[in-house]
């Protein structure tokens, strides 16, 4: 257990479907992230937020909307997904940028 | 380009046996270097990390690793393995902006009594 939790942990979506993925953090930490674990590839990092402000945009996709309302809650809006957007989304929370503490994650099925 | 790589896919060590995990990385700056631990359904747990100073690092759950600069490497290490080690393992390496890690794609530990 580390201190972050994530909500839900199974989603099964359409494409047509809007969905949020939820982090919570009570670390007291400023920087929150959300990565995508896909099966054989490296974690990729998709968005970085430090003090809600979002520092990092990975190049991903329109149809991945992050919102940081507080230190301590990290979402992530899904709508209009592809079936290659099923996978494991992470959250993690850091006090600095280097040690990173992660959810246990939402595993994302698009159908 | 930044990079990080994993070799062994998959290893199968017996349960009291010694475990080495290879990484071998490709950073253009002073790296910062990782490494974590995945059980199933869980998310990952930092074992380690290596900013500077001495070369071999210790970790939490009895790893270890060494920073070798000259071969590019950062391999985990644990003299006894047990069967709760069984998981996927992922090195990371970073700069010192803090917010960039590049993550190699794990090697996954199986532990046979």
């Amino acid at each position: 257990e580390t201190g972050v939790t994530q909500t839900p942990r199974h989603l099964v979506m359409g494409m047509t479907n809007k969905k949020s993925l939820k982090c919570e953090q009570h670390l007291g930490h400023n920087a929150m992230y959300w990565y995508k674990q896909s099966a054989k590839k490296p974690l990729e990092l998709m968005f970085v937020y430090n003090f809600k402000e979002q520092t990092e945009n990975n190049s991903v996709p329109s149809r991945f909307s992050p919102e940081c309302p507080n230190s301590s809650h990290l979402f992530l809006h899904l709508h209009t997904l592809q079936p290659e957007d099923s996978a494991l989304y992470l959250c993690a929370s850091s006090p600095t940028g280097w040690a990173q503490y992660f959810g246990p994650g939402t595993r994302l099925l698009v159908l | 380009a930044q990079s990080v790589t994993q070799p062994d896919i998959h290893i199968t060590v017996s349960e009291g046996a010694s475990l080495e995990l290879r990484c071998n990385y490709s950073y253009g700056a002073t790296p910062y270097l990782f490494w974590y631990v995945q059980s199933p359904g869980q998310g990952l747990q930092l074992l380690l990390k290596y900013f500077s100073g001495d070369t071999l690092v210790q970790g939490i759950k009895g790893f270890e690793a060494e920073f070798k600069r000259s071969q590019s490497s950062f391999n985990l290490r644990k003299p006894s393995v047990h069967w709760s080690d069984a998981a996927e393992y992922f090195c990371a390496v970073g700069g010192n902006t803090g917010n960039q890690f590049y993550f190699g794609t794990g090697t996954s530990l199986t532990v046979i009594p």
